[in-house]
């Protein structure tokens, strides 16, 4: 099945500081891409929806301005949390889908601790 | 989207297979019944879809009434490594579709 893969897997950040994490689809061209956060023990929840060249769509709640999505490429997608918080501190993944296609690919994951 | 429920977790033995329900009362005439898995820690992996038709592959069968309303997803022979939270799914049927999801049922293998 089509790869989708995530950098870094874990990274941990001083409050206040930014942390970009990235998405890759490794062996298609992506046409859109989602960004999920997980809390534990809770399901995954959208955070925004972005298709290649175009403005990510932010579900309600999520703060555009805080969570920047870029998706400059067919296959690629970034995600920079900006002055990032404790509260910030989830599991961030991201999933990657073709046009024609009936499947979201899911990434490994990006474990996000703030100080 | 259509809202699914899903048992909070369930046990099932090694070898034997395990039968995880899904409702999903609400679905409508273009939607899709979707199921994936997450690991610990993992992300989610696609498991299986279906329309209307039951259907099977590699992983495990899906299993839909005839009135669409519920849903029943079989892994015939549970082995340790499935052990996961189980993600039961309703979305239109293109994988571009933002996916809504519940709070999955966790199964877990006992050997």
């Amino acid at each position: 099945g089509a790869v989708v893969s995530q950098h870094p897997s874990r990274v941990i950040c001083k409050s206040g500081t930014s942390v970009k994490i990235e998405c890759r689809s490794l062996d298609f061209q992506a046409t859109t891409m989602f960004w999920y956060r997980q809390f534990p023990k809770q399901s995954l929840m959208l955070m925004a929806t972005s298709n290649e060249g175009s403005k990510a769509t932010y579900e309600q709640g999520v703060e555009k301005d805080k969570f920047l999505i870029n998706h400059a490429s067919l296959t690629l997608s970034t995600l920079t949390v900006t002055s990032a918080h404790p509260e910030d501190s989830s599991f961030y993944i991201c999933s990657a889908s073709q046009t024609v296609s009936y499947e979201q690919y899911f990434g490994p994951g990006t474990r996000l601790t703030v100080t | 989207d259509a809202k699914t429920t899903q048992p909070p977790s369930m046990d099932c033995a090694e070898g034997r297979a395990a039968n995880l329900p899904c409702n999903h009362s609400t679905i409508s005439g273009n939607e899709y019944v979707y199921w994936y898995r997450q690991i610990h820690s993992q992300g989610p992996q696609y498991i299986i879809h279906g329309l209307k038709n039951n259907e099977t592959n590699e992983m495990a069968s899906l299993i839909i009434t005839e009135d669409r309303k519920s849903s029943t997803l079989i892994l015939p022979h549970a082995t340790l490594r499935d052990t996961a939270v189980y993600y039961c799914i309703v979305s239109s049927n293109f994988g571009n579709e933002k996916l809504t999801f519940g709070t999955g049922t966790r199964l877990t293998i006992i050997p």
